[in-house]
């Protein structure tokens, strides 16, 4: 079966510190891959996409970045977070011809 | 206008009713669209997709306007384990690897 881990499941971070998450997928090869952001009382934003090893679109101009070291690993990272990055972080798989979009369990992050 | 809107609810509604959910987009190009349903705390998973001008599986059935550019979720006989968020999401097509998510509908079933 094709899942998604992503780690940590929490964390509470102080201001101006950096950040790394990390989203892994099992069964499955080359996948398109995708980081949202879910602030509190706020839709899904898309924040990256990734559709192979080294390819990153940024959607959202901001003080984040991500990077695909590997064909099935996916990592959000900052150099320094704001209290504005605080959110629900999601990665999320591309299945199918028609774009279903399957997530991972989520980190919950909070900056202090 | 906002790309998908919702109307947030909360909805709350006793076990056994029937409670419908709209949700309108703005992309007239818009080629596939989904029902999520997000519990508290949780990632959102997929309830339903909809392609044609709609679907049904068991007590939920999703129906496409494409004129009117909405859609709706129907829940029949509603369960407590139907109290959740529901998130109607629209693809653009044209080739975007991006979906558009609303910001969802409460719905709470009270026993």
């Amino acid at each position: 079966s094709q899942t998604i881990h992503q780690w940590p499941a929490t964390l509470v971070q102080p201001v101006g510190s950096p950040l790394s998450l990390e989203c892994t997928v099992e069964g499955t090869s080359n996948p398109n891959l995708y980081w949202y952001r879910q602030a509190a009382g706020r839709g899904l934003q898309l924040l990256f996409y990734s559709v192979g090893i080294g390819q990153i679109s940024s959607e959202v101009p901001q003080n984040l970045s991500a990077s695909r070291p590997q064909d099935r690993q996916f990592i959000l990272s900052s150099k320094k977070l704001l209290l504005s990055d605080s959110g629900f972080y999601l990665c999320a798989r591309h299945v199918g011809s028609y774009n279903e979009q399957f997530f991972g369990p989520g980190t919950r992050l909070t900056v202090l | 206008r906002k790309e998908v809107e919702q109307d947030p609810g909360p909805f709350n509604v006793p076990e056994g009713a029937t409670v419908a959910f709209n949700c309108t987009y703005s992309n007239s190009a818009s080629q596939s669209f989904f029902w999520y349903r997000q519990d508290c705390r949780k990632e959102p998973k997929l309830l339903m997709s909809v392609y044609s001008s709609g679907n049904e599986d068991g007590r939920f059935t999703a129906q496409l306007n494409r004129a009117s550019q909405y859609i709706s979720l129907l829940i029949r006989d509603s369960k407590l384990s139907d109290s959740a968020t529901y998130l109607c999401v629209v693809d653009p097509g044209a080739g975007s690897y991006q979906l558009t998510f609303g910001k969802g509908t409460k719905l709470s079933v009270i026993p």
